[in-house]
């Protein structure tokens, strides 16, 4: 069964540093989205992506974060400069045209210390 | 603006009960999906079920069972004959129709399932 992909699992950054989070979505889906949670707290919606641009973001999607779509497969979440309250766990989903269920990958511990 | 409230924080049963997870939601929007899924101590986020808001037909899949009821605004999830390996953390989430179509999770009840 095809799965959302995630790499690294875990990335220890230095504050102010700049990281890269990787996601590989299920081939046929259209819609990518980055959520993050934070230890012990609920999933929070980050950004969504659609025809190669942005759809919504949220508040939390400010000037230091980026996404991208580099090829036919990849989907990537990249942070300038780090903070410590950056810290937390990053879900890439993705979902097909037609349905509304979301599938997560397993997801990427961002730790900045 | 959307919004899911999951007012249990966490439940703890003995194995063979049977547990019910409360979901209430609020939304504008005459057209949207509930999704409920399943967030185990590996971490991962696994789906469940989404249902339509036009279609309240309650579902039974095995174990699990959603009842949704609009007039009330609640989705809600019942567990029969719980196990061990239920224990996790579920959410209940919404999402309105559009392109974007972003998902508003609640914080999450916590199920701790002991034999």
């Amino acid at each position: 069964e095809p799965e959302v992909t995630q790499t690294p699992s875990h990335q220890v950054t230095q504050m102010g540093q700049e990281v890269i989070l990787r996601c590989v979505p299920i081939s046929n889906h259209l819609y990518f989205y980055w959520y993050r949670q934070i230890l012990g707290q609920k999933v929070e919606f980050l950004v969504s992506f659609y025809n190669n641009e942005i759809s919504e973001k949220s508040e939390i999607f400010d000037d230091q974060f980026s996404v991208e779509r580099p090829d036919g497969s990849n989907f990537t979440l990249k942070i300038r400069s780090t903070k410590l309250e950056d810290s937390a766990m990053y879900f890439c989903a993705s979902r097909r045209d037609g349905a509304y269920e979301q599938y997560f990958g397993p997801g990427t511990r961002l730790t900045v210390t | 603006a959307q919004k899911v409230t999951q007012a249990q924080t966490e439940i703890s049963v003995v194995e063979k009960e049977d547990v019910t997870l409360d979901c209430v939601y609020e939304t504008r929007d005459t057209t949207y999906y509930l999704f409920w899924y399943k967030q185990p101590p590996s971490g991962e986020l696994v789906f469940l079920i989404r249902r339509n808001s036009f279609d309240e037909q309650n579902e039974i899949s095995g174990r699990y069972s959603w009842n949704f009821q609009k007039s009330t605004s609640s989705f809600n999830f019942t567990i029969t004959a719980s196990q061990v390996v239920d224990s996790a953390v579920y959410f209940c989430a919404l999402s309105e129709a559009g392109t974007a179509s972003k998902l508003t999770f609640g914080t999450g009840t916590r199920l701790q399932v002991t034999l």
